[in-house]
């Protein structure tokens, strides 16, 4: 039974483009959340998503940041117009309900040259 | 405004040492609280999950507990080894079932 896999695991992107994170829960999952972790600092939420809903987006950048979890395939998480505050490691976990453990994939680390 | 604090934010210890790593939360209200442990350059993996009904999970040598009314959650980890060295982070589920993160404690067992 595959764990969270997210892709890739690292990405490098230069200013001003578009980084696409994705993440497949685990099978029999259909709660995805996003988190950001910033170098040296702990975890912070993003979005909360079920299958083709956001639940709460209100961790997230109005601007430029957008997720989705589509009724077939991986939840993505998008980054437009990317900046150098931008680099940071982007961690995924899903869940089987909203009270139930989250379990994590090994993150993908967003680096802006 | 749900905050977690843990302390302290490293800690060093000879192996078969046993040692608490501390966490508080502000908001009594909390669905649950996890632990995790995050290796560098890893994921998280959860080691302990303790519902807001619950005072305490154990698993292998390590228990942690939970006490609502004082906002305060400990880990305890037994005979501690040198693959216990992590960074140690707890989280507390909020009401709208966002989990809100401690900074983490750096946790290194010297053999």
């Amino acid at each position: 039974n595959a764990g969270v896999m997210q892709n890739p695991r690292h990405l490098v992107r230069r200013r001003g483009q578009e980084a696409r994170l994705r993440c497949s829960p685990m099978k029999g999952h259909s709660h995805v959340y996003w988190y950001r972790q910033l170098p040296e600092e702990g975890l912070k939420f993003m979005v909360y998503l079920q299958k083709e809903n956001i639940i709460d987006e209100s961790g997230m950048p109005k601007e430029r940041f957008s997720a989705e979890f589509p009724k077939e395939g991986p939840s993505i998480l998008r980054i437009q117009q990317v900046v150098r505050g931008d680099s940071a490691a982007y961690f995924c976990a899903s869940s089987q309900g909203n009270n139930q453990p989250q379990h994590f994939g090994d993150g993908t680390r967003l680096s802006i040259l | 405004k749900q905050e977690v604090t843990q302390i302290p934010a490293a800690l060093s210890v000879p192996e078969g040492e046993n040692l608490v790593l501390n966490c508080s939360f502000t908001d009594s209200a909390i669905y649950n609280l996890q632990w995790f442990r995050q290796d560098p350059g890893k994921g998280l993996t959860s080691l302990l999950l303790i519902q807001s009904s619950q005072r305490e999970q154990t698993s292998g040598r390590l228990n942690a507990s939970l006490d609502k009314s004082s906002g305060r959650s400990t880990l305890y980890i037994a005979a501690s080894q040198p693959g216990d060295s992590a960074t140690y982070l707890c989280a507390g589920m909020d009401s709208n079932y966002q989990l809100i993160w401690g900074a983490g404690t750096k946790l290194i067992i010297k053999p």
